[in-house]
C-alpha cells in the first residue's frame, strides 16, 4: 500500500545534540512538507519542497535543516540551534496535480514524531 | 496579518445543532482550501477541499468559499458527539506552500 512513513515515533534529544527525523513516501509525490505542532496549536510550517533538490523555508525554519536528494525522502534535522524543540512533528506529501483533481488536493500525512528534550 | 486565521474557539454546540467554523486567509493567489479534523496526538484527517467560489457539500458537511472576501467556512449539520475535535483550515498557495490555521476546538454536547 502506498503511504508516508515517519520515524522514529518517539525521540529524545539531549541538549546540544542534532537529531534527524525521517520521512519517506512511496506515492510518487513531488511536494513534501514538515510541520511542527505544539499543544493546543495548529500546524506551523518548517520547510517544504516542491521538487527534488529544491526546498523553501516555511514560517519557523530557524534551527532546522532539510534535504531533498530523492523524490521519496525528505528528512528533517533539528539542530542544537533550535532552543525549544519539544513538539509533535508531522511530515506530509501531495502531488502537484491540478487544483481541480482529487489527487492534486489529497494531502497525505505521516503518523508524526514526538520529540522531547531531556 | 497571519496567513491563515481561524475563529479561536473553543466552540460548543448541542447535539443535532449546526456548527459553523470560519477561516480567513491573506494570500489572494491561494488556490485550494482544506478543512481537516484532528484528534489529540493524531495526524489530521481530510474532511473536504474546495477550490472554486460557492458551496460544496459532502454529507453533513458544507464548505463555502468566497475568494473576494478571502473567506472559507465549514458547516457541520446535525452535529454528533463524535464530531468533537479540533478543526484545521489549510490554504495552498500558488507555489504549493501549504499553510494551516491554529485550529478551532469543537465540542458537541450530548
Amino acid at each position: 500500500d502506498g503511504g508516508i512513513t515517519q520515524s522514529p515515533k518517539y525521540l529524545f534529544r539531549k541538549e546540544g545534540q542534532n537529531v534527524t527525523l525521517s520521512c519517506e513516501q512511496n506515492l510518487n509525490h513531488d511536494a513534501m512538507y514538515w510541520y511542527r505542532q505544539d499543544p493546543g496549536q495548529g500546524l506551523r510550517l518548517i520547510y517544504y519542497s516542491q521538487i527534488v533538490n529544491d526546498f523553501q523555508k516555511g514560517d519557523i525554519a530557524e534551527g532546522y535543516s532539510v534535504s531533498r536528494e530523492k523524490k521519496e525522502s525528505f528528512p528533517l534535522t533539528v539542530t542544537s540551534a533550535q532552543k525549544n524543540p519539544t513538539a509533535f512533528y508531522l511530515c506530509a506529501s501531495t502531488s502537484t496535480g491540478g487544483i481541480w483533481s482529487r489527487s492534486g488536493n489529497t494531502i497525505y500525512f505521516g503518523e508524526g514524531s514526538w520529540l522531547t528534550v531531556v | 496579518q497571519k496567513e491563515v486565521e481561524q475563529n479561536s474557539g473553543p466552540l460548543s454546540v448541542p447535539e443535532g445543532a449546526i456548527a459553523s467554523l470560519n477561516c480567513t486567509y491573506s494570500d489572494r493567489g491561494s488556490q485550494s482550501f482544506f478543512w481537516y479534523r484532528q484528534y489529540s496526538g493524531k495526524s489530521p484527517e481530510l474532511i473536504m477541499f474546495i477550490y472554486s467560489n460557492g458551496d460544496k457539500e459532502d454529507g453533513r458537511f458544507t464548505a463555502q468559499l468566497n475568494k473576494a472576501s478571502q473567506y472559507v467556512s465549514l458547516l457541520i449539520r446535525d452535529s454528533q458527539p463524535s464530531d468533537s475535535a479540533t478543526y484545521l483550515c489549510a490554504v495552498r498557495g500558488s507555489n504549493y506552500k501549504l499553510t494551516f490555521g491554529k485550529g478551532t476546538l469543537l465540542t458537541v454536547n450530548p
